[in-house]
């Protein structure tokens, strides 16, 4: 465990469901973020949140939402997905610019 | 063209070989990260730097600030060290206040070391 911990591992959904990832970490980190990776391509940055305010949205589609209620937990609310979204989906932490990252193991979503 | 740029993308070696991923890149960076990913998908930080050399281990990472490219090096690779390594660069996004920097990606090393 690294201290960033995604729930759940696997999710298989269908393109008319909604639901959720979670991301916690109790690292003392005020920055959280959601990383996208799909097979063969670099992670692409989705989101950014700075001590729980959103200070970067990486030109995301509107079906994903994300949450963060507090500095500790970061949500990612998908509805009506699409087969392309079915990827690797990775939160991080960071506690700034001259530290490292820590990230989760991901949640693989697969889309149908 | 991304902007970072891995090679060789694919690595197969036999144990106990001495292993060299490179990365290059074409924008200004703050720092440099080698990631390691095993297969079920979870990221682990290696090294985090802005200059000179890092060693932990039998991990190494150099990098050149003037010529835009970093090194990591594995000394007598284990079947264990087999993974993909992927390199990040950081960068400020145009707002200069805490959080707002970004990481750039390379699409990654596949390394598979037989024992």
């Amino acid at each position: 465990e690294t201290g960033v911990t995604q729930t759940p591992r696997h999710l298989v959904m269908g393109m008319t469901n909604k639901k959720s990832l979670k991301c916690e970490q109790h690292l003392g980190h005020n920055a959280m973020y959601w990383y996208k990776q799909s097979a063969k391509k670099p992670l692409e940055l989705m989101f950014v949140y700075n001590f729980k305010e959103q200070t970067e949205n990486n030109s995301v589609p509107s079906r994903f939402s994300p949450e963060c209620p507090n500095s500790s937990h970061l949500f990612l609310h998908l509805h009506t997905l699409q087969p392309e979204d079915s990827a690797l989906y990775l939160c991080a932490s960071s506690q700034g610019i001259n530290y490292g990252y820590t990230f989760g193991s991901g949640t693989r979503l697969t889309v149908v | 063209k991304n902007e970072v740029e891995q090679s060789p993308q694919n690595l197969t070696a036999q144990e106990g070989e001495f292993i060299t991923i490179n990365c290059s890149y074409s924008v200004g960076i703050s720092a440099l990260h080698w990631l390691q990913q095993h297969p079920g998908g979870g990221i682990v930080s290696l090294f985090m730097l802005s200059s000179g050399k890092k060693k932990h281990g039998r991990l190494i990472a150099t990098i050149n600030i003037q010529e835009k490219h970093s090194s990591l090096h594995i000394t007598a690779s284990h079947p264990r060290d087999s993974a993909v390594y992927i390199c990040a660069v950081l960068s400020r996004l145009p707002l200069q206040n805490f959080g707002n920097e970004k990481l750039t990606f390379g699409t990654g090393t596949r390394l598979t070391i037989i024992p």
